[in-house]
């Protein structure tokens, strides 16, 4: 079964600064791969995805993440980071029968 | 364009009890999971349904079970409840194919006292 790791269980960043999510996969075939956002007693929303293609994909509030095949990562990264982005961000895989794993989350604060 | 729905946001429930937390999933959308998520966690994978019928299921008890409906929408049960069991209980639902992604309900708030 596919499994995602998560590195780094808190990060802080001041505002302004470039952000980089570190996200590890293991599945044997191909993977889809996707980034969510949550803020506190919320649901999650979908920042990106990657399928095929491409492997610099671009995705909503600014966000953009790198798929490498021979690092089997997947990380989320940001330019410049705005205050309203301190949440929780979850990395995750899905194969091609739609069952989707989540790693544990990162928690982004964001300094002023 | 009304995304997932779940019903109800919150519930306080005690231990030995049953609870059934409901899903309407999003227009269009034809698969429903079911996800665990315990305080500080990541969302765990209880099921899916699809076509009625639980299509895969996570490394939960027969505690939990789950239905879905010819409209799609979808229940899940717990039985026997443990003081463990509370958690954010998120519903998932994605198109036919899946290849887009899911798209997840503010979830339901479970406290077992």
């Amino acid at each position: 079964a596919q499994s995602v790791t998560q590195p780094d269980i808190h990060i802080t960043v001041s505002e302004g600064a470039s952000l980089e999510l570190r996200c590890n996969y293991s599945y044997g075939a191909t993977p889809y791969l996707f980034w969510y956002v949550q803020s506190p007693g919320q649901g999650l929303q979908l920042l990106l995805k990657y399928f095929s293609g491409d492997t610099l994909v671009q995705g909503i509030k600014g966000f953009e993440a790198e798929f490498k095949r021979s690092q089997s990562s997947f990380n989320l990264r940001k330019p410049s980071v705005h205050w309203s982005d301190a949440a929780e961000y979850f990395c995750a895989v899905g194969a091609q029968n739609n069952d989707m794993r989540f790693g544990a989350g990162t928690r982004l604060t964001v300094k002023p | 364009d009304a995304g997932v729905t779940q019903s109800p946001t919150h519930l306080i429930k005690t231990r030995g009890q049953q609870v059934t937390l409901r899903c309407s999933p999003k227009s269009g959308h034809d698969t429903v999971s079911w996800y665990q998520q315990a305080l500080g966690q990541g969302p765990q994978f209880i099921f899916q349904y699809y076509e009625e019928e639980e299509r895969q299921r996570g490394n939960f008890p027969d505690r939990f079970s789950g239905h879905q409906f010819p409209n799609y929408s979808s229940e899940l049960n717990v039985n026997a409840l443990l003081l463990g069991d509370s958690a954010l209980y998120l519903c998932a639902s994605s198109r036919p194919g899946g290849l887009g992604g899911y798209t997840f309900g503010s979830g339901t708030r479970l406290t077992v006292v």
